[in-house]
């Protein structure tokens, strides 16, 4: 079952912080995310494995509230190079390969 | 290392056609993985497979096979192109049956049935 992205969009300015939600209704192992700029491919940014951990690069983290199947992506201070679509993508807790199921996307843009 | 290559980067086909959507990696993942992407839905799994010999299908599977003979192609068939199948379509590969250190994505290939 797909997860549920909030919001679909946000227009910040540079040097304001975003939070992105991402929110399943099922039991979830991890929970991955990627940002995709326009006419390229999705590109791996962290997964977060159930456990509660955060974790990230500077000003680029995230979070996994395993109780409340829930993850946010912090971005503080943003730049222009931050604008894209960003996705969640969650594995279920269950055994066996476990296929990542994409979000609709959270389109961010940055102005000067 | 080239990562995930796929060929072509843009198809137009007729109704009816079929073709295949190749797709290749290099870095010995056993995991790969083929998504569509359409305006406002994301990213949906059409197929997939966890090694040589075996796939199994996504969410989406109907219109599309897949074959996996070595570790390295993974080939993406449509069986008689669609206009609803027009679209983006993204190969992936990971090497962790978890999803341990992130899908790799090929850069995509833009399809279009007229």
């Amino acid at each position: 079952q797909q997860p549920v992205q909030s919001p679909q969009a946000v227009i910040l300015r540079e040097g304001e912080d975003a939070v992105i939600n991402c929110s399943s209704s099922k039991a979830l192992y991890s929970v991955h995310w990627y940002r995709q700029k326009h006419g390229e491919a999705p590109v791996f940014l962290m997964i977060l494995l159930k456990g509660g951990e955060q974790k990230g690069h500077e000003k680029i983290s995230a979070s996994f509230n395993e109780k409340k199947q829930q993850s946010s992506l912090y971005l503080t201070a943003s730049q222009l190079s931050y604008s894209g679509t960003y996705f969640c993508g969650t594995q279920l807790n269950s055994g066996g390969y476990q296929k990542v199921t994409f979000g609709t996307g959270t389109k961010l843009q940055v102005i000067p | 290392n080239a990562g995930v290559t796929q060929t072509p980067k843009f198809q137009v086909l007729k109704t009816g056609q079929s073709m295949t959507l190749q797709c290749a990696q290099d870095m010995n993942h056993e995991y790969m993985s083929w998504y569509r992407q359409d305006p406002g839905m994301g990213l949906r799994l059409i197929h997939y497979s966890v090694g040589a010999g075996i796939t199994d299908q996504g969410e989406v599977p109907n219109g599309y096979n897949v074959s996996r003979s070595t570790t390295e192609d993974f080939p993406l068939r449509l069986l008689s192109a669609a206009p609803s199948q027009t679209s983006v379509y993204f190969c992936a590969s990971s090497y962790s049956r978890t999803g341990g250190g992130g899908y790799t994505f090929g850069s995509g290939t833009r399809l279009t049935v007229v």
